[in-house]
Formats: structure tokens, C-alpha cells, sequence
């Protein structure tokens, strides 16, 4: 029943290494997005799918690359993992293309401790 | 781009408590405006949102009221509960991006 879900919950992992995060959405939404939380809960956005097309790419390092293969799935894949990734994941979805108007969905995020 | 200021945290009170959280904002057009709740080691959740001006959105007690004029959307609960206590977020839609943006968030922590 869970509407956005996303997994590993935890990640630890050693600088250098490469991971991947899953984002999964049953909600019919054609618009989703991945956001980073770091230490003091600020949240920002770093990328953005609609039908599959990147819509926002922020300026965020190459060694994050998105990854949507249908409309219901965005994965993120981190290169060459650096201490400063760590940071709490979100994944979000919404619908019809022009969140602004629309609320997102998030999943309960992953949280990545890059040792 | 949008750019967001909420009131630095923690606000820290008693139960039964009257809360204010100051939000302002500042963005292209009128873009609806959203107030999210994130619980401890959950994902952010929608409070409550307002599409337009003067409009008053609300949900659990919660209650916004988009200001055009002062470009604010503060968030108000006339009595707080413990279960109250999460990080509360005001973040305004940005047409531009299809996103939206958020503040930094403000800690409430509600005390019994």
C-alpha cells in the first residue's frame, strides 16, 4: 500500500565506493523528483523527471546520475562516494506534471553515511 | 528562483500552547503554497496548502493564510500537543521549475 517507496532505508558505505537508491511510485504520478536533506533538515531539490524526461537538474555533481526507467521508478545512482553525500535522500512524486499546484508525496527517505 | 525564510527553531512550548510559525517567501506570480510535517525518521507529509490569495488552508488543528500583499504564509495552532513536536516546512510552488522550494524548516518541540 505504500505510495512512494524507496530502498535501502540505510546505507553505510566507504568513501569511494558506488551506490545506488531506488525510488518506486504507485500512485499514477507522472512527475518525480529526488531532493537531499542534510544535517540541519534544509532540503534541496537535485533533480526532476517528467514521463521520464530530466526536467531539473541542479548544480549537483556528475557523480549523481538519475535514472528513470518508467514513469513509477527513479533510481539514483552516486559514483565515487564522498564523505560531504552524507545526507538523508528523498524521493517525491506528483501528478500531472506542474507540481506547483500539486502537492508532492514523499517516501521515508535513505540515509547514507559514507564513511 | 523561489527563495524561502522561516523562523530559526527550535520553538520550544507547553502543551495547550498557542503556536506561531512565521514563513515568508519570495517567488514569480502566485504560486499555491504548501506547509509540510516531517516526523522523526519519516519523510515529509502535506499539512496543508492555499492556492490563492486570502486563501486559508487547514488540517489538524493547523491553519495558513496566504498574505499576497506581505507575501507570508505563517503557520498557526491554537493549542499544540506533544504529538505536535516534528519539523514543519512552508514551501511555495515554483511554475518555473514544476517544484517546490523549502525552508530550512523549524523544529517545534511541544513539552507536557
Amino acid at each position: 500500500d505504500t505510495a512512494v517507496s524507496q530502498t535501502p532505508k540505510y546505507l553505510v558505505t566507504q568513501m569511494g565506493n558506488d551506490k545506488s537508491i531506488k525510488c518506486e511510485q504507485n500512485l499514477g504520478h507522472d512527475t518525480m523528483y529526488w531532493y537531499k536533506q542534510d544535517s540541519k533538515k534544509f532540503l534541496k531539490i537535485m533533480f526532476s523527471y517528467n514521463n521520464k524526461e530530466l526536467i531539473i537538474n541542479e548544480t549537483v555533481p556528475n557523480r549523481f546520475s538519475p535514472k528513470s526507467p518508467d514513469k513509477a521508478h527513479l533510481n539514483l545512482h552516486i559514483n565515487s562516494l564522498e564523505l560531504g553525500d552524507s545526507a538523508v535522500y528523498f524521493c517525491a512524486s506528483a501528478s500531472q506534471g506542474s507540481s506547483y499546484n500539486s502537492p508532492l508525496h514523499f517516501g521515508n527517505g535513505t540515509r547514507l553515511t559514507v564513511t | 528562483g523561489n527563495s524561502v525564510t522561516q523562523m530559526e527553531g527550535p520553538v520550544t512550548l507547553s502543551e495547550e500552547a498557542f503556536l506561531t510559525i512565521n514563513c515568508t517567501y519570495t517567488a514569480t506570480g502566485y504560486p499555491s503554497l504548501f506547509w509540510y510535517v516531517q516526523y522523526p525518521g519519516e519523510g515529509l507529509q502535506l499539512l496543508l496548502k492555499a492556492t490563492k490569495a486570502d486563501d486559508k488552508g487547514s488540517n489538524k488543528g493547523f491553519e495558513a493564510t496566504y498574505r499576497k500583499e506581505t507575501t507570508s504564509f505563517h503557520l498557526e495552532k491554537g493549542s499544540v500537543q506533544v504529538s505536535d513536536s516534528a519539523v514543519y516546512f512552508c514551501a511555495p510552488g515554483d511554475p518555473g521549475r514544476r517544484a517546490l522550494t523549502f525552508g530550512s524548516g523549524t523544529r517545534l518541540q511541544v513539552q507536557p
